[in-house]
């Protein structure tokens, strides 16, 4: 079946700009992840949704970051104010979770460049 | 927080040798270990999870091993094959706090023919 998509697949803005960055999980999964891929930070967590619950933003890196999940499938993240730190890969993952199983599968990535 | 620390960051091997990655945890209350391979241009892919419960798992020519109480896990490859030459990454997560993975900082395989 399809599996996590994410767009756009690259996306270059300038400093200040805002940006918006879309996660289609695959069908039927309730859980939601979003994490970033840096050459300094490595692979890190960001936010997580599940089901109709209260996301977890515990990994978000500062209020200019911000995700919502709208009728729980499609994610968006956005980034206001973008600054050149916040260049890197955006991962999106979704997983089946409710008593398992609890694996997490990847989109490909949106790369995000900040000039 | 969890702490993850993966060795080594790269390895070669030559086509047909194992190849072994080691990853070790700080939280103890961890009990979810998956195994991701990155390929250039791609997201990560699982190639295979172990649980707490289980100490060894096994999938064709690649294998899981977890010591608990060590708080170490470790991937092991047979065989290894060129289209195994990529990124792995191992991860830990507590399956009852959201399963939020925390990764290692990778390895990079090479397998030379």
């Amino acid at each position: 079946g399809a599996g996590v998509s994410q767009s756009p697949s690259n996306k270059v803005t300038e400093k200040g700009k805002d940006v918006e960055l879309r996660c289609d999980p695959i069908s039927g999964h309730t859980a939601l992840y979003w994490y970033r891929q840096s050459l300094g930070q490595g692979l890190e967590f960001l936010i997580y949704f599940q089901g109709n619950s209260a996301p977890d933003k515990s990994g978000l890196p500062s209020d200019r970051f911000s995700a919502e999940r709208t009728g729980g499938s499609v994610s968006t993240l956005t980034i206001q104010r973008t600054q050149q730190e916040d260049s890197a890969v955006y991962l999106c993952a979704s997983s089946s979770q409710r008593g398992g199983p609890y694996e997490q599968y990847f989109g490909p990535g949106t790369r995000l460049t900040v000039t | 927080g969890e702490n993850v620390e993966q060795h080594p960051s790269t390895l070669s091997v030559q086509e047909g040798d194992s190849a072994v990655i080691k990853c070790t945890y700080s939280d103890s209350a961890s009990n979810y270990f998956p195994w991701y391979k990155q390929e250039l241009g791609k997201g990560p892919q699982l190639i295979i999870d172990i649980r707490s419960n289980v100490g060894e798992k096994k999938d064709q020519r690649i294998a899981v091993t977890l010591n608990k109480t060590a708080k170490h896990f470790s991937l092991h490859i047979t065989e290894t094959q060129p289209e195994d030459s990529a990124v792995y990454f191992c991860a830990v997560a507590n399956m009852e706090y959201g399963n939020k993975l925390v990764f290692g900082a990778g390895t990079i395989l090479r397998v030379k023919s």
